[in-house]
């Protein structure tokens, strides 16, 4: 079947402007999950949903970053006012129940903001 | 709160031969699992292996293995007769409840 899919692939953005990043996640997948990429780093968790609701928030930086998973399918990362710090690659990841299950990555959004 | 490290920033390894690439962990959990990721030019997170800490037995998937040392708190990966694909960036991952907790990540060289 499909893996994680992540659009777009690259994103170019001026400071102050608004991004939104999409996450297709596999088919089945409860479980959603958003980490963040800084260049020469490990990955750096964001946000975790199960089902519809954000289950663990604790990892999104500021009140600049949001996310949504409507029905409990696509989410979507939004960034408001962005800054040039927010310059990373987004990865976004699912696994089929939550908790310790295995996590199948995207192929993430590289956020370049001018 | 739980860390993971990778002392390694590089590692390089001639065609065929075997590497082992190292990982600690800190945490005050009894369970937990642990994971390698690969990551090639791509992007794109490939899972290697994973580690149940409740196994006693050492995960092995082909030419991978790990040697888990649950009461020194490491993980390392052991790659046998290495190959020219096996070039990427790899990473040490925890995970207790839901997140995964990356390490800094080893890049490994492969020598033709």
């Amino acid at each position: 079947g499909a893996g994680v899919s992540q659009t777009p692939s690259n994103k170019v953005t001026e400071k102050g402007k608004y991004v939104e990043l999409r996450c297709d996640p596999i088919s089945g997948h409860t479980a959603l999950y958003w980490y963040r990429q800084s260049l020469g780093q490990g990955p750096e968790f964001l946000i975790y949903f199960q089902g519809t609701g954000a289950a663990d928030d604790s990892g999104l930086p500021n009140d600049r970053f949001f996310a949504v998973r409507p029905e409990g399918s696509v989410s979507t990362l939004k960034i408001q006012r962005t800054e040039r710090g927010d310059s990373a690659v987004y990865l976004c990841a699912s696994s089929l129940m939550g908790g310790r299950d295995t996590q199948y990555f995207g192929p993430g959004t590289r956020l370049t903001v001018l | 709160a739980q860390t993971v490290t990778q002392s390694q920033p590089e590692m390089s390894v001639q065609e065929a031969e075997t590497v082992t690439l190292s990982c600690t962990y800190d945490t005050s959990e009894s369970d937990y699992y642990l994971f390698w990721y690969k990551q090639p030019p791509s992007r794109q997170m490939i899972l290697v292996i994973r580690q149940e800490a409740y196994k006693q037995q050492n995960a092995t998937e082909n030419r991978f293995s790990v040697n888990f040392q649950k009461a020194a708190k490491s993980f390392s990966l052991k790659i046998s007769d290495s190959q020219l694909g096996d070039a990427a960036m790899y990473f040490c991952a925890y995970n207790a409840g839901n997140m995964l907790t990356f390490g800094g990540g080893t890049r490994l060289m492969v020598k033709p």
